[in-house]
């Protein structure tokens, strides 16, 4: 079964604690996105990759770190610096040669 | 103004009509035009995407889009209470590996 898995489903951490979400995807896809989706708001961009061993901010870097050392792999940290950090996050990847974006099932984290 | 902008609804719509969904786009250059829908609580799916003037038909949905104009829409015939979700309307920007989401709107189908 190929596709996009986040764990876990569910998060919770208190304040002041960093905090890692996990991406993994099987479709062969060289780039991958992580988003965070506010209540009743669209996506928002925060760090992609397009290829192992790089990345990019998007529009809301700060407070979050990434990494990609595997093609499978994009893990997403929520550092104590984010001031707001209570959000459903998702991870997507990206057709090769397309901008079809696919989305893995979410992360839904909750600071207190 | 917004790189990408929808109406953010609610739309209600009797079921068995036709569900209009309009997004504008600021980028000229874009080239790529996707719409998602999300059911509360879970992730985007990917129902259509569209690359060139005119209509894209795949089964009861239909993707029209207007360069000149920049508007995206999404018709959904024969609606049915399982289309109610969020649909949000996705842009590529020139030049850039990535996408702009609208808001997303809410569309209700009444039975």
């Amino acid at each position: 079964d190929g596709g996009i898995t986040q764990s876990p489903k569910y998060l919770f951490r208190k304040e002041g604690q960093n905090v890692t979400l996990s991406c993994e995807q099987n479709l062969n896809h060289d780039a991958m996105y992580w988003y965070r989706q506010d209540p009743g708001q669209g996506l928002r961009l925060i760090y992609y990759s397009q290829i192992v061993n790089d990345f990019q901010k998007g529009d809301i870097a700060e407070g979050y770190s990434v990494s990609r050392e595997k093609k499978e792999s994009f893990p997403l940290t929520v550092t104590s610096a984010q001031k707001n950090p209570t959000a459903f996050y998702l991870c997507a990847s990206q057709q090769d040669n397309s901008y079809e974006q696919y989305f893995g099932p979410g992360t839904r984290l909750t600071v207190t | 103004q917004k790189e990408v902008e929808q109406n953010s609804g609610p739309l209600s719509v009797p079921e068995g009509a036709i569900a209009s969904l309009n997004c504008t786009y600021s980028d000229r250059g874009s080239q790529s035009f996707f719409w998602y829908r999300q059911y509360s609580g879970k992730s985007p799916e990917l129902i259509m995407s569209i690359y060139s003037n005119g209509d894209q038909e795949d089964g009861r949905f239909t993707a029209q889009l207007n360069k000149a104009s920049q508007y995206v829409s999404l018709l959904i015939r024969d609606s049915q209470p399982s289309d109610s979700a969020t649909y949000l309307c996705a842009v590529n920007m020139e030049g850039a590996q990535k996408l702009v989401f609208g808001q997303g709107t809410r569309l209700t189908i009444n039975p």
